[in-house]
């Protein structure tokens, strides 16, 4: 399996409150993705980064914001948390040449 | 945009079935295809994928694919399933650009009783 951790790996917040969840690479991949996973959905990607500091919008990126200051690291902020983001959340990596994804275990989030 | 889309959104089938499960793509351009699988509980992994060449693709676990470029179709089959083929599987098609972005369809949940 790819060298990638996502944290928390569970996490309950209730609505209104900032939550910051965390990807880490050691692949030093290039590509980092952020997608949610809902029933009927797949997958609905939120935000990728092509490199430090170069980040864009995926498909459902409102209410969500990133950053990747280091290659290793991409964070994913709920600024309010709002009930319909609960979801599971999935980092993702890639590299340049070959688009396969590699996924990390996933963090499940529930906004009361 | 690209859009995937995956026809079948649950099918069950008995051990030792056959197994095809569709996937059709809207693209006007050279994509990169990909299936990738979720068993319970777990992440998603890559199946198989597809870049170039030989438009018949053999993966893990006994799975293949087939690219029919006319049809825009990249449909995933396996002769004999088994029960621990129970998993959701998910199709992708990437294109052949420098972005690295992929679009998934909304996934197949695979049920095989035993």
């Amino acid at each position: 399996d790819a060298g990638i951790t996502q944290s928390p790996r569970h996490k309950v917040t209730e609505t209104g409150t900032p939550v910051t969840l965390r990807c880490h690479q050691t692949e030093n991949h290039r590509y980092m993705y952020w997608y949610r996973q809902d029933p009927g959905h797949g997958l609905r990607l939120i935000h990728y980064s092509y490199g430090v500091k170069d980040t864009d919008k995926g498909e459902v990126s409102d209410g969500y914001s990133v950053s990747r200051s280091k290659t290793e690291d991409f964070l994913l902020t709920l600024e309010s948390a709002t009930s319909s983001q609960t979801s599971v959340y999935f980092c993702a990596i890639s590299e340049r040449g070959d688009e396969t994804q590699y996924f990390g275990p996933g963090t499940r989030l529930l906004v009361l | 945009a690209q859009s995937v889309s995956q026809h079948n959104h649950h099918v069950i089938l008995s051990e030792a079935a056959s197994l095809e499960l569709g996937c059709n793509y809207s693209y006007g351009g050279t994509v990169n295809l990909f299936w990738y699988v979720q068993y319970p509980g777990q992440h998603l992994q890559l199946l198989l994928k597809y870049f170039s060449g030989d438009p018949l693709v053999k993966g893990i676990k006994g799975f293949e694919a087939e690219f029919i470029k006319s049809k825009f179709s990249f449909n995933l089959r396996k002769p004999s399933v088994q029960w621990s083929d129970t998993a959701e599987y998910f199709c992708a098609v990437s294109p052949n650009t420098n972005a690295g972005k992929s679009t998934f369809g909304d996934g197949t949940t695979l049920t095989v009783k035993p």
